[in-house]
C-alpha cells in the first residue's frame, strides 16, 4: 500500500533557525517520485521539488535542501535560517504509478507538518 | 508562465443543492485530476481522467460526483446534492504525457456547505 507519513503535526521555531521536516514514505513500486508543497495561509498548494526513486543526490535550492535515503524511506526537507515568509503547512507527497493498465499518477499526500517561524 | 485556474474562489451553497465547480487546465495538457482538502486536513485524491473518462476514482468519488470536459478546455466537478462534510477545498490540477509524474494545481475552490 502507498502511505506518505509526516510524523511533526506542529513545529514552531524562531526566526533564523535552521528546521527539519520528516517525511517518510511506504511503496512497494522500485519507480516513483517524491514532493514536497508548500501551503500558505492563502491556501495555494505550491510546489517545491519533485525527486525520482532512482535518484538519491541531495538537492540544495538556497535555504532549501532535501535529503532522499532509499535505505529509510524517507525524505526530509531542511530549511536553513528560516524566515517568517516560510510560515506555513509542509505536504510531502509521493506518485509511484504512471499511465498504464489504466492506472494514473495520483499524488498520496502525507497529513502535513504546520511550521511556525516566530519573528 | 501557463497555470491551471478555478472558479470560483469560493462558492457557499446550502445542503442537497448541486454544485458545479470550474477548472481551466493548461491548454497542451491531457491527463486532469480533483482533490479535495477538507479544512485542517491532508488532501485527498478524487478522481483522475484522460482521453473524455475517468481514468481513476477514490472511495471519496461516489454517486454525488461526476466529472466533465465540456468544451475540450474547461473541466468540471459537479456534486449533485450537497452535504454538511463536502465542505471544503477542491484542487483542480493537470498533467501532460511529456512528464507523467509533474501535476500543475490550481489555487482552489472553497466550497462551504450550509
Amino acid at each position: 500500500a502507498q502511505k506518505v507519513t509526516q510524523a511533526q503535526t506542529e513545529i514552531s521555531v524562531v526566526e533564523k533557525e535552521d528546521v527539519t521536516l520528516d517525511c517518510v514514505y511506504e511503496t512497494r513500486d522500485t519507480t516513483y517520485y517524491l514532493f514536497w508543497y508548500k501551503q500558505p495561509p492563502s491556501g495555494e498548494l505550491v510546489f517545491l521539488i519533485r525527486r525520482n526513486s532512482f535518484d538519491e543526490q541531495n538537492e540544495i535550492s538556497g535555504r532549501y535542501s532535501w535529503n532522499f535515503q532509499k535505505s529509510t524511506s524517507s525524505f526530509n526537507f531542511t530549511i536553513t535560517a528560516s524566515q517568517v515568509v516560510d510560515s506555513a503547512v509542509y505536504f510531502c507527497a509521493l506518485s509511484d504509478r504512471a499511465f498504464y493498465g489504466g492506472a494514473t499518477n495520483k499524488l498520496i499526500f502525507g497529513t502535513g507538518t504546520l511550521l511556525a517561524v516566530q519573528p | 508562465e501557463p497555470e491551471v485556474t478555478q472558479t470560483p474562489s469560493h462558492q457557499v451553497t446550502q445542503m442537497g443543492q448541486e454544485v458545479i465547480l470550474r477548472c481551466v487546465p493548461i491548454s497542451n495538457h491531457l491527463y486532469f485530476y480533483w482533490y479535495r482538502q477538507i479544512l485542517g486536513q491532508k488532501v485527498e485524491f478524487l478522481v483522475s481522467f484522460y482521453n473524455n473518462e475517468i481514468s481513476e476514482k477514490s472511495e471519496i468519488f461516489d454517486d454525488q460526483f461526476s466529472v466533465e470536459r465540456p468544451d475540450g478546455s474547461n473541466f468540471t466537478l459537479k456534486i449533485r446534492s450537497t452535504k454538511l462534510e463536502d465542505s471544503a477545498m477542491y484542487f483542480c490540477a493537470s498533467g501532460w504525457r511529456g512528464d507523467l509524474y509533474e501535476q500543475y494545481f490550481g489555487p482552489g475552490t472553497r466550497l462551504t456547505v450550509t
